[in-house]
């Protein structure tokens, strides 16, 4: 099973501020990760899949990078409603395992 | 609009059974992989079971294979989890997912959940 980790754990970031989100895979997972946020009460989102890919309706201030065990989601100016947790998974290979989540919050 | 919605979630006893169902509108229900995922405040999110378009590949968690079941009906636009045996471990919020796109199994779309406690 790949093993999926997230840091940081949480993530405290100002409004209009940069935020970097890491992922990371126990073994390749080729480009084959995707990210999605959660808000209390909602269910996940989904925002990027293949590293970089972004889901229909996803703002362009979302983007992913990276490639084999490592990848980034960027959010580029944080707006009032990106205040969530954010989980990755990859999908390379079975079981499709997600991370543990990074919260981002308000500084 | 896509919409997945989900019952059958209830309280249980150790050892028990339960079916969850999920009907999906707004697409094209049949050329679809569909899958159930959960989430517990323990263990985050676990994909759980997936099911291919015509129903003939299925594909579980290694923690409920040999307990559960995943089913489709087309005619119905519905996906079920058949869940025998419960423990308290399958306490969790369960939810109907939408499989993205080829390659790997992602979800683009998710219903609101059921909620499965399982009490000893």
């Amino acid at each position: 099973e790949i093993m999926v980790t997230q840091s940081p754990a949480t993530l405290s970031v100002s409004p209009g501020e940069r935020a970097t989100l890491i992922c990371r895979a126990s073994q390749s997972v080729s480009s084959n990760l995707a990210w999605y946020q959660q808000k209390p009460g909602q269910a996940p989102r989904l925002l990027i899949y293949a590293t970089s890919t972004r889901a229909t309706g996803i703002p362009a201030r979302f983007s992913g990078s990276g490639s084999g065990t490592e990848f980034t989601l960027t959010i580029s100016s944080l707006q009032s409603e990106d205040f969530a947790v954010y989980y990755c998974q990859q999908h390379n290979k079975w079981p499709w395992t997600f991370g543990p989540g990074t919260a981002v919050e308000i500084k | 609009e896509v919409q997945l919605v989900e019952s059958g979630g209830a309280l249980v006893q150790t050892g028990g059974s339960l079916r969850l169902s999920c009907v999906a509108s707004g697409f094209t229900f049949s050329t679809y992989w569909m899958n159930w995922v959960r989430q517990t405040p323990g263990k985050g999110l676990e994909w759980v079971a997936t099911i291919k378009e015509d129903g003939g590949e299925k594909q579980y968690v290694d923690s409920v294979k040999g307990r559960c079941t995943i089913s489709r009906d087309n005619s119905k636009n519905s996906v079920y989890l058949e869940m025998n045996s419960l423990g308290v471990e399958d306490t969790a919020v369960y939810y109907c997912a939408r499989d993205g796109a080829p390659p790997g199994i992602f979800f683009d779309k998710w219903g609101q959940g059921t909620v499965v406690a399982v009490s000893s």
